[in-house]
Formats: C-alpha cells, sequence, structure tokens
C-alpha cells in the first residue's frame, strides 16, 4: 500500500464549481503540503500544515484552502473552480530529523477546470 | 521570482556515460539541498540530499555537489542507466517550506 494517497486522480469539473482533493498518509509524518505543477514553473507550494493546530501560506494560495482533519489526513479545496487551475496537484509529508528533511510525495491530482 | 532555477529544460546522453544536471539558487539561506526524481503519473521521489555544511554528498552511482559561493548545485549520475531516463528537480529549503527549480527531463540514450 501506497504510504501517501490521492483522491481523486483525476477530476474534470466546470468553472465556478467547489472541489475538493484529499491526501492520506500512513507514514505518521507531523508535516503535509499541497503543492500544483505547472509546465515550465515547477512544483510551487500551496499550503502546508507542521500540525493538526497549524495552518500555512504557501506562495500561490489565493483561491484555495485547505482542511486538516486529522494527522494524517490534509484537504484542498477550490472554492470556485477557475480555468487557470488546471494543474497537477501533489500532496507530501515530511518529518524533520536533524534539520534535514525529506518530502515523500503522493501519486497526484490530475485536474482540468473548463 | 524563480529562487530555484534549473536553466536546462532537457539533457540526453548515451547509456553509461556521466549525466551532469544543474541547478542555481538565489536564497543565501537555503541550507538544506535535494534532488527528486519523477517518473510520468507518478509523484516525484527523493533521490539524494546535502546539507549546507558539506560541498558533497554520494550515493551510489548518484552524486551531489554543492558550491555555495556560487550558489550552484549539481547532480552527477555514473554511468547513466535508461532507467534514469526521467524529470529531476532540485529543491532548497530554509527549514519551513521547500523551493522547487522547474526540473530537467533527462533520457539516457541505450
Amino acid at each position: 500500500d501506497a504510504d501517501v494517497t490521492q483522491t481523486p486522480r483525476n477530476r474534470i469539473t466546470k468553472t465556478g464549481k467547489r472541489i475538493m482533493l484529499e491526501c492520506s498518509q500512513t507514514k505518521g509524518h507531523d508535516r503535509m503540503y499541497w503543492y500544483r505543477q505547472d509546465p515550465g514553473l515547477g512544483l510551487r507550494l500551496i499550503y502546508y500544515s507542521f500540525d493538526v493546530k497549524d495552518i500555512n501560506k504557501g506562495e500561490i494560495s489565493d483561491g484555495y484552502s485547505v482542511s486538516r482533519q486529522a494527522q494524517a489526513k490534509f484537504s484542498l479545496s477550490l472554492e470556485s473552480a477557475i480555468p487557470n487551475q488546471t494543474a497537477l496537484y501533489f500532496c507530501a509529508t515530511s518529518d524533520l530529523l536533524d534539520r534535514e528533511e525529506t518530502q515523500y510525495f503522493g501519486p497526484g491530482t490530475r485536474l482540468l477546470v473548463l | 521570482d524563480q529562487q530555484v532555477k534549473q536553466n536546462s529544460p532537457s539533457l540526453s546522453v548515451q547509456e553509461g556515460r556521466i549525466s551532469i544536471l544543474n541547478c542555481d539558487y538565489t536564497n543565501s539561506m537555503f541550507d538544506y539541498f535535494l534532488w527528486y526524481k519523477k517518473y510520468p503519473a507518478e509523484g516525484p521521489t527523493f533521490l539524494i540530499s546535502i546539507s549546507s555544511i558539506k560541498d558533497k554528498n554520494e550515493d551510489g552511482r548518484f552524486t551531489v555537489f554543492l558550491n555555495k559561493s556560487a550558489k550552484h548545485l549539481s547532480l552527477h549520475i555514473v554511468p547513466s542507466q535508461p532507467g534514469d531516463s526521467a524529470v529531476y528537480f532540485c529543491a532548497a529549503s530554509t527549514g519551513n517550506q521547500f523551493y522547487f527549480g522547474t526540473g530537467t527531463s533527462l533520457t539516457v540514450i541505450p
């Protein structure tokens, strides 16, 4: 079983619709992240959370919100989807060990907003 | 502004030869650097990392070099194998956030 899972894997939605992407992890990590990948732009950080009560905005948080329901679950919501939110979305987890931190990524969710 | 840059979108190398992937950064506060490998339809997977107190870290066929004065990071793969064909991302961390480059697509030709 995968350590970091994302649902759905693919989603097509229409402009203005609300959509939620879900992430679950079995690694027992406290830190969780949401990124989006666009061609030519690499991965950009949307939101991150260092524990259940901690939520932080990343580089490109506008138009997104998150919920950390439990240590193992971190959801990303698009309240009113727009076409330029079409991208590949990745969830990641990590644990900080002696200031060296490695992130483990889920398989990604491909989102198309029409 | 892109704080981590990979200026080569693609690289082709013959099997058995060395692959060198480069990465430049602008933020002198970065203290930890990583390389990730990504296959199509999968998430990035961790490959190798280096702390800012070191200038070299080696793991099998993979070696990462850090030149802090030049703010430059490189990944050497020797010998390159067809299974190494993937997109490689470099990343840098300040301890709270990770910043990723745009990726280099490596093709190893058999």
